[in-house]
């Protein structure tokens, strides 16, 4: 089946520093890309929207200057945390929708970023 | 708001036992509704979709029931095995150009016993 990566697996920064995390599709374009957070044991939370060629669209409470998407190309999504907190350590996953794949998402490995 | 709840946070079966899981929803009319496995650490796998206008979906070991009366589904699995042993998770999408976002439920942890 289709693969979304991601990189890094795992990251650890210092509070202040800013972190990105990529998304790639591997076999196929994805106009759409979807950034989800999980801290532990919760479920997954959408964070925002990545649409290619043009802004990302936020969920209520995400704050977009702290969170920048970009999403350069068709297969590849960047999530910037800038300025990270040590309140931002959580596991980062995106999921892209193959178009030729009816219904089915497919989500990364997900990155654990931890702040100090 | 939507809320969707996972009858329960953990299961707990012997194998070769039907595992039954629950996922009920208020507040919300979804097109679709998938169910997932995570792995500790790792990133959500596909394993079914069900539409709105479905009653049930089987894969191999797998079954899903959808109920958009009692906004309930169930998920299970037959024949369990050590192996089934993880995170499940439900999740609600809108169809549409909205498709593609989902809303996810908490996770039951499954645990199958040999």
């Amino acid at each position: 089946g289709a693969v979304v990566s991601q990189h890094p697996s795992w990251v650890i920064c210092k509070s202040g520093t800013s972190v990105k995390i990529e998304c790639r599709s591997l076999d196929f374009q994805a106009t759409t890309m979807f950034w989800y957070r999980q801290f532990p044991k919760q479920s997954l939370m959408l964070m925002a929207t990545s649409n290619e060629g043009s802004k990302a669209t936020y969920e209520q409470g995400v704050e977009k200057d702290k969170f920048l998407i970009n999403h350069a190309s068709l297969t590849l999504s960047t999530l910037t945390v800038t300025s990270a907190h040590p309140e931002d350590s959580s596991f980062y996953i995106c999921s892209a929708r193959d178009p030729r794949v009816a219904g089915e998402l497919f989500f990364g490995e997900g990155s654990r970023l931890t702040v100090l | 708001s939507q809320k969707i709840e996972q009858n329960s946070e953990a299961l707990n079966i012997q194998e070769g036992k039907t595992a039954t899981l629950t996922c009920n929803y208020t507040n919300y009319s979804p097109a679709y509704l998938q169910w997932y496995r995570q792995d500790p650490g790792r990133g959500p796998v596909f394993l079914l979709l069900i539409r709105e206008n479905e009653k049930e979906k089987r894969k191999e070991r797998l079954k899903v029931t959808f109920d958009t009366t009692l906004k309930q589904s169930l998920f299970h699995i037959t024949a369990s095995q050590p192996a089934d042993s993880a995170t499940y998770l439900c999740a609600l999408g809108d169809g549409g150009t909205s498709y593609g976002k989902l809303t996810f439920g908490q996770g039951t942890i499954l645990t199958v016993h040999p």
